[in-house]
């Protein structure tokens, strides 16, 4: 299996600056034959399901604000929120669908510092 | 506008069989060939996918689980469920049902949209 580790666990961010959050996989998730990196990021906000917000490492989903964003390649990763936020406040998580079994990063708690 | 919404079994025993159902509005279980996961969610803890199915049948399972899941479909219904045999504590979670890409290497195998899930709780 593939193994994806966050870090860090626990990010608390002032309100406006930004927020990085880290993704390592254990192999490389970049496709060859696409030249794509099969890695996702989710949004979890309490009492909610994980909503999408980059596929292929650094394509926002429609309808997500343009502060969030993802960089890397290969086997490591960033989510980047350049401005934080009260609303950003959620567990963030990565995810690779690059081979079977898919599977996820631990999670990073954002919270406002 | 595809919606998912899980329902189950809110407290099993150990050694049952949990059981939970994803229904599906706003759209068919059929459209595009995509594949239909169920993951889910420890308290406090990170997600697992579980496994997928599609609507002609054909699942796949994650093999830490394989042994003990059943994924099934009903078309007519416009759900699909699981099936988690023998279960312990450690299987008390939140099960998410979502939507997942058409299968394969290098294809769209993300997870959107996801259910509102359920929490199963195993205990006696």
């Amino acid at each position: 299996d593939i193994v994806m580790t966050q870090s860090p666990d626990s990010l608390p961010v002032s309100l406006g600056e930004r927020a990085t959050i880290n993704c390592k996989s254990s192999q490389s998730v970049l496709y060859s034959s696409n030249n794509k990196n099969h890695l996702a990021w989710y949004q979890q906000k309490p009492g909610q399901p994980p909503k999408l917000l980059i596929s292929w490492a650094s394509t926002r989903e429609s309808g997500v604000p343009d502060r969030f964003s993802g960089s890397g390649s290969g086997t490591d990763f960033t989510l980047t929120i350049s401005s934080l936020q009260a609303e950003d406040v959620a567990v963030y998580s990565c995810q690779q669908y690059y081979a079977t079994p898919y599977t996820f990063g631990q999670g990073t708690k954002l919270e406002i510092k | 506008q595809l919606q998912l919404q899980a329902s189950g079994s809110g407290l099993v025993k150990p050694s049952e069989t949990l059981s939970v159902t994803c229904t599906i509005s706003g759209g068919s279980i059929i459209t595009n060939d995509y594949s239909w996961s169920w993951i889910r969610q420890p308290p406090g803890k990170g997600l697992e996918w579980i496994g997928y199915i599609y609507h002609r049948g054909s699942t796949y399972y994650n093999p830490s689980l394989k042994s003990r899941v059943t994924i099934s479909v009903d078309r007519s219904k416009n759900q699909f469920s699981l099936k988690l045999s023998s279960v312990t504590a450690a299987d008390t979670a939140v099960y998410y049902c979502a939507r997942g890409g058409q299968g394969g290497s290098g294809s769209a195998n993300w997870f959107d949209p996801w259910g509102q899930g359920t929490l199963v709780t195993v205990s006696s």
